[in-house]
């Protein structure tokens, strides 16, 4: 079965620090995204990307993210400046669009400390 | 505002005592909605996607329902492995593409 690949599973940074959280979706999905988990909170959106640009992006999304698709297989998501309140755990989805549903990666643990 | 409510928060059940997690949403146009299984630590699995009122999907022990303002996850004769967070995660329309998730139900079953 098709899976969403993403690397790395756990990454601790320091603060103000830049990181890149990396993800392979399916390969003939056509959109793609990245959701957030807080610990013990819900799954939030952050941004989707279609066509090789953004589609939508929530307010959390600010300045200091930013998505890439830089090779046609990986779907990038980079933090500028991590903050404490940006440990999460970073999910990556793709879809073929329409009414089908997404595929999530199994997460990477962003630790900033 | 668009909204999408999960209830219970939390449900014990012992091995094989049936029961039903509710999602209910608040919205002006609905184009799906989704249910997916969470394990600790571990991404959302894609259960079931329902479009239309009325319409019911099964999977082994799951059977989801939707109605115009809620759906219902049954799970009939639950066992242990059928433990986990269940999500309800609706699409809206002119929202473009994302979907909106509800906080979930954590379920447990106890052997």
């Amino acid at each position: 079965e098709p899976e969403v690949t993403q690397t790395p599973s756990h990454q601790v940074t320091q603060m103000g620090q830049e990181v890149i959280l990396r993800c392979v979706p399916i390969s003939n999905h056509l959109y793609f995204y990245w959701y957030r988990q807080i610990l013990g909170q819900k799954v939030e959106f952050l941004v989707s990307f279609y066509n090789n640009e953004i589609s939508e992006k929530s307010e959390i999304f600010d300045d200091q993210f930013s998505v890439e698709r830089p090779d046609g297989s990986n779907f990038t998501l980079k933090i500028r400046s991590t903050k404490l309140e940006d440990s999460a755990m970073y999910f990556c989805a793709s879809s073929t669009g329409g009414n089908y549903g997404y595929t999530f990666g199994s997460g990477t643990r962003l630790t900033v400390v | 505002e668009d909204q999408v409510t999960q209830s219970p928060e939390a449900l014990r059940l012992q091995e094989g005592e049936s029961s039903s997690l509710n999602c209910s949403y608040t919205v002006s146009g609905l184009r799906g909605l989704f249910w997916y299984r969470q394990d600790p630590g571990k991404g959302p699995e894609f259960l079931f996607t329902l479009y239309s009122a009325g319409e019911e999907k099964e999977k082994e022990r799951l059977k989801a329902t939707l109605t115009k303002k809620e759906s219902f996850l049954h799970i009939t004769a639950p066992k242990p492995e059928d433990s986990a967070t269940y999500l309800c995660a609706v699409r809206f329309m002119n929202r473009d593409d994302k979907i909106i998730f509800g906080k979930g139900t954590r379920l447990h079953i106890l052997p």
